[in-house]
């Protein structure tokens, strides 16, 4: 077995603010993901990587940075909070052709 | 590009009625795997079921799926709804862009 650890659990932020959010996973999976999800809403796809130090655009990277530093850790960072933003995000990892084990999220609120 | 499109938004039933949530897909790709993931209130989504292989039934946990590339279809069933399967569920894809499509998700209430 393994785990996802997302750090922190509840970010809070200022408009404008660059804000990073940290995940880690011990499954030594190749593929790792950052989702955002809105309240009742779907998953959106913001980044995702295939390997260490690989980038790949989601559907919703506009505003996003994102940086695998190493095979175990992949960072997303905010570049400029939106005021009034609110959303969970959820990072994953999976080995190739197999299912998605996803953290417990990072809570999002800016002021 | 790959596609997923799931039943609308939300599926209201009684318990102890059959669950029925739609799901059908594009790809290009003739093997895809098909994925139901499910989303419990306050919790990260979670593996339901998974299949690559058409026409075989999958089952878990009372809930079954069997992939159909003739339609390419995978819809979720159960044949007796509880109150526990109240939750968000998300048809997803795989093809050989390694990169995983997921639907808009479908929201499932079940009253007593």
């Amino acid at each position: 077995g393994g785990i996802i650890t997302q750090t922190p659990k509840f970010l809070i932020g200022q408009e404008g603010q660059k804000l990073t959010l940290k995940c880690q996973q011990n499954f030594n999976h190749d593929t790792m993901y950052w989702y955002r999800q809105d309240s009742g809403k779907g998953l959106r796809l913001i980044y995702y990587s295939i390997t260490e130090n690989d980038l790949q655009k989601g559907d919703l990277s506009e505003g996003y940075d994102a940086s695998r530093e190493k095979k175990s850790s992949f960072s997303l960072t905010v570049t400029s909070a939106q005021k009034n933003e609110m959303a969970v995000f959820l990072c994953a990892s999976s080995n190739g052709w197999d299912e998605q084990y996803f953290g417990p999220g990072t809570r999002l609120t800016v002021l | 590009g790959d596609s997923v499109t799931q039943t609308e938004g939300l599926v209201t039933l009684t318990e102890g009625l059959p669950v029925m949530l739609n799901c059908t897909y594009q790809t290009i790709y003739s093997n895809p795997f098909l994925f139901w993931y499910v989303q419990h209130l306050n919790e990260s989504p979670r593996l339901l079921l998974k299949s690559f292989t058409d026409n075989k039934r999958t089952e878990h946990q009372g809930f079954h799926a069997t992939l159909h590339k003739s339609s390419s279809s995978f819809h979720l069933q159960k044949s007796s709804a509880q109150l526990s399967d109240s939750a968000l569920y998300y048809c997803a894809l795989l093809s050989n862009t390694n990169k995983v499509v997921f639907g808009t998700g479908t929201r499932l209430q079940v009253l007593p």
